[in-house]
């Protein structure tokens, strides 16, 4: 399978618990997108990078939350001092940024559960 | 504010009808995509649109891009079980974000056989 993988698929953490996830995207593209998904909503916007720079933030994104991508590949999600608010599904999504309009590919998320 | 209204909310009909879904805003957008979604998966891209105007179809789903690229519409042709799913339109704001796709809320279907 050559699509985006995420893991884990499933996590449960206690309040107050790092976590982390990772996001290995297709492997060609270059720009790789974290989205949060909450029940009942569409997906909203985290960041996303180009290669291994972090373009851009959203306010979404608290101090707890950090993103990586060492290597301009896979990307790693961490959030520190988890709250019963962050639980959530975690996309993740990667695109080929061409001379055209690049279309978002998604992974299977990461259903994180905070008691 | 939403961005991006999809209507309607949620649509159960019997297997053979046609519907069709709607994602409006007041905004316009660069390019914008129809992707579908499972309980539990992430979403699956089904058609990216970017002319003002352009149609695509994929099978018996039909899309459209308004002219003035600030919304669009799906319709479904003599729906079947399997169209069942959350729909979801996404688009990237014109002279915005590159990266931050805006997505709609969902249209939620069920199709009963």
């Amino acid at each position: 399978d050559t699509g985006v993988s995420q893991d884990p698929r499933h996590k449960i953490t206690k309040r107050g618990q790092n976590v982390t996830f990772r996001c290995d995207p297709i492997s060609e593209h270059n720009r790789l997108y974290w989205y949060r998904q909450t029940l009942g909503q569409g997906p909203e916007f985290l960041t996303y990078f180009q290669n291994e720079a972090q373009l851009e933030k959203s306010r979404l994104l608290s101090d707890r939350f950090s993103a990586e991508r060492p290597k301009g590949s896979f990307s790693t999600l961490e959030i520190q001092r988890t709250e019963q608010g962050d639980s959530a599904m975690y996309l993740c999504a990667s695109s080929f940024r061409g001379v055209s309009t690049d279309t978002q590919y998604f992974g299977p998320g990461t259903r994180l559960t905070v008691l | 504010t939403q961005l991006l209204e999809q209507s309607p909310q949620f649509l159960s009909i019997q297997e053979g009808e046609n519907l069709t879904v709607y994602c409006n805003s007041s905004s316009v957008f660069s390019s914008l995509q129809w992707y579908r979604q499972e309980p539990g998966e992430g979403p699956v891209l089904l058609v990216t649109v970017v002319t003002g105007g352009e149609v695509k179809k994929l099978k018996r789903l039909t899309f459209q891009f308004g002219d003035a690229r600030k919304d669009s519409s799906l319709h479904i042709t003599a729906a079947q079980p399997g169209d069942t799913g959350l729909y979801l339109c996404a688009g990237l704001l014109y002279g915005g974000s590159q990266g931050n796709l805006i997505f709609g809320k969902g249209t939620k279907l069920s199709v009963k056989p």
